[in-house]
């Protein structure tokens, strides 16, 4: 069965403390590989789209990477605002979106 | 604003009662997607239209649910007899796309539903 796994659960960081997030995923044939984020009480925001290893994409402190199992979104000199819920998702066969439990960051001043 | 919309963003019900709600997409979009959200879990798909044919159903659409998507505009969900176990933020997203594989999907803020 095709599965998202994310880690940790939850992160907590000092402003300006760099880290990474992880995804690993299990699916024959991946189709797309998504991040989204989410805010409490709202519907996940589109971040970036990888489709194959060794790809990469960045926007303003976050940059998205891929490999055959896994990939990560690494946050550079995070800001209070960054504090979020970083969900990944794969491209299932019915033109879903498979999604993980997700990483619920918080960035202290 | 140009991005999908959703109504009512909260619905309180009694259980047994029925309740719709309804997604306006993003308008050039021609596909729509429903996904149901539970408290610390990723959102689970539901269903999905591809203009106004339903294209595929989650096992998680018991007899209960139903939706539609008529003239390819805006989509309703319907809840029938609903249970406590229904309770969840329902998610509208819509993308363009064709084929099997998803595409960007950019989703609306929701319809918290709870179901005392």
């Amino acid at each position: 069965e095709d599965q998202v796994t994310q880690s940790p659960e939850a992160l907590r960081l000092q402003e300006g403390e760099s880290s990474s997030l992880n995804c690993s995923y299990t699916v024959s044939g991946l189709r797309g590989l998504f991040w989204y984020r989410q805010d409490p009480g709202k519907g996940p925001e589109f971040l970036f789209t990888l489709y194959s290893a060794g790809e990469e994409k960045e926007k303003e402190r976050l940059k998205a990477t891929l490999t055959k199992k896994e990939s990560f979104l690494h946050i550079t000199a995070p800001k209070p605002e960054d504090s979020a819920t970083y969900l990944c998702a794969h491209s299932g066969s019915q033109g879903n979106l498979i999604f993980g439990k997700g990483t619920k960051l918080s960035v202290k001043p | 604003d140009t991005g999908v919309s959703q109504n009512p963003r909260h619905k309180i019900t009694k259980r047994g009662q029925n309740v719709t709600f309804r997604c306006d997409p993003i308008s050039e979009h021609n596909r729509l997607y429903w996904y149901r959200q539970t408290l610390g879990q990723g959102p689970e798909f539901l269903t999905y239209f591809q203009n106004e044919a339903q294209l595929e159903k989650s096992r998680l659409l018991s007899d209960r649910f139903s939706a539609e998507r008529p003239k390819g505009s805006f989509s309703t969900l319907e809840i029938q007899r609903t249970e406590q176990g229904d309770s969840a933020m329902y998610l509208c997203a819509s993308s363009l796309g064709t084929g099997s594989a998803a595409h960007e999907q950019y989703f609306g803020p929701g319809t918290r539903l709870t179901v005392t």
